[in-house]
């Protein structure tokens, strides 16, 4: 298993452009959640799916950010318009919910908006 | 309110002494998990606690967990410097999501 896959691993952006970050869960997980980690704010959880659905996007910051859920073996992590605040490090997370084996990790997307 | 909190926050220590690192939590738990993040890097699960009493070990570090006392503790022994990390606890109750700590920096000192 090639576990959670996210990419880019690196982004630099100009502030106000569209940024798109990208998640390949682990084969057979049935929940997917996106986490911001900045020192500041330490790991944020921004939303969370469960079967494909939204389960709870309280974490999302504002309007700006987005996240979707297509199939089962993808998810995106949309900014629009992008914000110099946004620079941090976005992991996706991939979980089988009957299980006790907690979350697994992708690499993350340090993401840097100028 | 749902409060996770780890002490210390940042943690230096000589090679070779021991040491532990607290994680209270506010509500109950029915799993309480423990990650590490190397600089730069993800995060790795260590251990899953399960139940009140139980105790985990793979070498040199050892977590357990009492849910009466809403605390979990991972213990570090006789430090070497490829522990040098951030360790997160991480808590868990039914259907809610994991909660994470806010994290200990952990800096072992030759």
């Amino acid at each position: 298993d090639a576990g959670v896959i996210q990419s880019p691993r690196h982004e630099v952006t100009e502030m106000g452009q569209e940024v798109t970050l990208r998640c390949k869960p682990i084969s057979g997980h049935n929940s997917l959640f996106w986490y911001r980690q900045t020192m500041m704010r330490g790991l944020e959880l921004l939303i969370y799916f469960n079967n494909n659905v939204p389960i709870d996007d309280s974490g999302m910051p504002e309007d700006r950010f987005s996240a979707k859920m297509p199939n089962a073996s993808f998810s995106t992590l949309k900014i629009q318009p992008s914000e110099p605040r946004d620079s941090a490090v976005y992991f996706c997370a991939s979980s089988f919910s009957d299980r006790d084996n907690g979350y697994t990790f992708g690499s993350g997307t340090r993401l840097t908006v100028v | 309110e749902l409060k996770v909190e780890q002490n210390p926050l940042f943690l230096s220590m000589q090679e070779g002494k021991n040491y532990t690192i607290y994680c209270n939590y506010s509500t109950t738990s029915d799993r309480l998990y423990w990650y590490r993040q190397d600089p730069g890097k993800s995060l790795e699960s260590l251990f899953v606690l399960l139940s009140n009493g139980a105790v985990k070990q793979e070498g040199r570090l050892m977590a357990s967990l009492d849910t009466k006392a809403r605390l979990s503790t991972l213990h570090i022994t006789a430090a070497v410097h490829d522990l040098s990390a951030t360790y997160f606890c991480a808590r868990h109750f039914g259907n809610e999501k994991l909660t994470f700590g806010t994290g200990t920096r952990l800096t072992i000192i030759p």
